[in-house]
């Protein structure tokens, strides 16, 4: 167990609709990370926050938002669904920028 | 971007065999890290290791900055340890994003 939680565990839903993912760092982590792992594209970093402030994006769709809150859990927001947004997405948590990073059990959301 | 490539891409090996994993990168890195991703899709911790070398019980790695590649071994392997292996890189000086290679599919048969 990594320490990073990541809810709900599985997602099923249709094309067009909104989704919102959850993750909750490690104890004392102050970055958090989203990543992307599709068949096709790997796993492939989205976005990342510190301390509440985005710090750095990645191949993130504009469909594609995400925020961190005070109490440093963070959201990413996906809507206008498509077919191949069909992915698992992992959260991770680092104490900070460079330092080493753990990773959520992942969101596997099927867009049917 | 950064390039990164592991090689083999998959790997059969029999119970109790040792194995040796690549990773080669593209450019300079600030950290490294090796992952195992296990049949239930976890990413498990490994290593992190921007530099040298260090084990952890049957597994050990190394990286060589200068040279640009590191090395994750795994000796007298186990069923267990069937799943994906990922090295990933940190090349970004503000540390803020982890590029992934391709994998090395490893099937331990018992």
């Amino acid at each position: 167990d990594s320490g990073v939680t990541q809810t709900p565990k599985h997602l099923i839903t249709a094309t067009g609709q909104r989704v919102t993912l959850r993750c909750s760092p490690r104890s004392g982590d102050l970055s958090v990370y989203w990543y992307q792992q599709s068949l096709d594209q790997g796993l492939q970093f989205l976005i990342q926050y510190y301390n509440g402030e985005e710090r750095a994006k990645g191949n993130i769709l504009e469909r594609f938002s995400a925020q961190q809150f005070p109490d440093l859990h963070s959201e990413l927001n996906l809507s206008s669904l498509e077919l191949g947004d069909s992915a698992l997405y992992f959260c991770a948590s680092s104490l900070g920028p460079g330092n080493e990073q753990f990773f959520g059990p992942g969101t596997r959301l099927t867009v049917l | 971007g950064i390039q990164v490539e592991q090689s083999p891409p998959d790997l059969i090996l029999q119970e109790g065999a040792n194995s040796t994993l690549r990773c080669n990168f593209s450019d300079s890195v600030n950290n490294l890290q090796w992952f195992h991703q296990n049949p239930w899709g976890q990413l498990i911790n490994l290593f992190y290791i921007p530099s040298g070398t260090k084990q952890n019980g049957r597994l050990s790695a190394t990286t060589v900055a200068t040279e640009r590649y590191s090395l994750l071994y795994i000796s007298s392997s186990q069923t267990t340890d069937s799943g994906v292996y990922f090295c990933a890189v940190d090349h970004n000086n503000a540390g803020n994003m982890l590029t992934f290679g391709g994998g090395t599919r490893l099937m331990v048969k018992p």
